[in-house]
């Protein structure tokens, strides 16, 4: 399957603070790229959806200006973490979908990035 | 998106096959199943997905009741690297979009 990477893989930052989150498509061209959040035990909850060149969808309850994303390209895709908060601390995840050497619009997560926030 | 419902957990001796089940009643025709695990710590990794066949593939086996209601996911050798939590997920074939709307999975402990 292909690959995506994100980065950083581990973040510690201090309350109020900004935080930054790349998410990669190493050897597709991500036409989709979805971001989840995970709390501890819990299950993936799907934060939003955004496709290249177009606004991010905010699933319900979703902070829009907290929680800033970026689709700028078919291979890159960042989540800003804005004037984090302890309890915005939690596994963060994405997800990238585009066409592969199959035809199909695969989908493919990355390896996740640890916040914690003091 | 049709819901899904598994059982929290379950344990399977390793070496031995690994049957996890998944109800999805509300299923709609044009719904696929997919199978993801995500092995703590780590992003979720795809394993299989069907419509109303049964699939094979190098990780598993997908067996779907005939009236696609229900499924079962089979690891026909589980191992400790098996160790994982397991989502069952109904969404429209992956081609033409859709989300992938996690449920809360089975977590599966494979012991020695």
């Amino acid at each position: 399957g292909a690959v995506v990477s994100q980065h950083p893989s581990r973040v510690i930052c201090k309350s109020g603070t900004s935080v930054k989150i790349e998410c990669r498509s190493l050897d597709f061209q991500a036409t989709t790229m979805f971001w989840y959040r995970q709390f501890p035990k819990q299950s993936l909850m799907l934060m939003a959806t955004s496709n290249e060149g177009s606004k991010a969808t905010y699933e319900q309850g979703v902070e829009k200006d907290k929680f800033l994303i970026n689709h700028a390209s078919l291979t890159l895709s960042t989540l800003t973490v804005t004037s984090a908060h302890p309890e915005d601390s939690s596994f963060y995840i994405c997800s990238a979908r585009g066409p592969t050497a199959g035809g199909y619009n695969e989908q493919f997560f990355g390896p996740g990035t640890r916040l914690t926030v003091l | 998106d049709a819901k899904t419902t598994q059982p929290p957990s379950m344990d399977c001796a390793e070496g031995r096959a690994a049957n996890l089940p998944c109800n999805h009643s509300t299923i709609s025709g044009n719904e696929y199943v997919y199978w993801y695990r995500q092995i703590h710590s780590q992003g979720p990794q795809y394993i299989i997905h069907g419509l109303k066949n049964n699939e094979t593939n190098e990780m598993a086996s997908l067996i779907i009741t005939e009236d696609r209601k229900s499924s079962t996911l089979i690891l026909p050798h589980a191992t400790l690297r098996d160790t994982a939590v397991y989502y069952c997920i109904v969404r429209v074939d992956r081609r033409w979009g859709g989300k992938l709307i996690f449920g809360q999975g089975t977590e599966l402990s494979v012991k020695p």
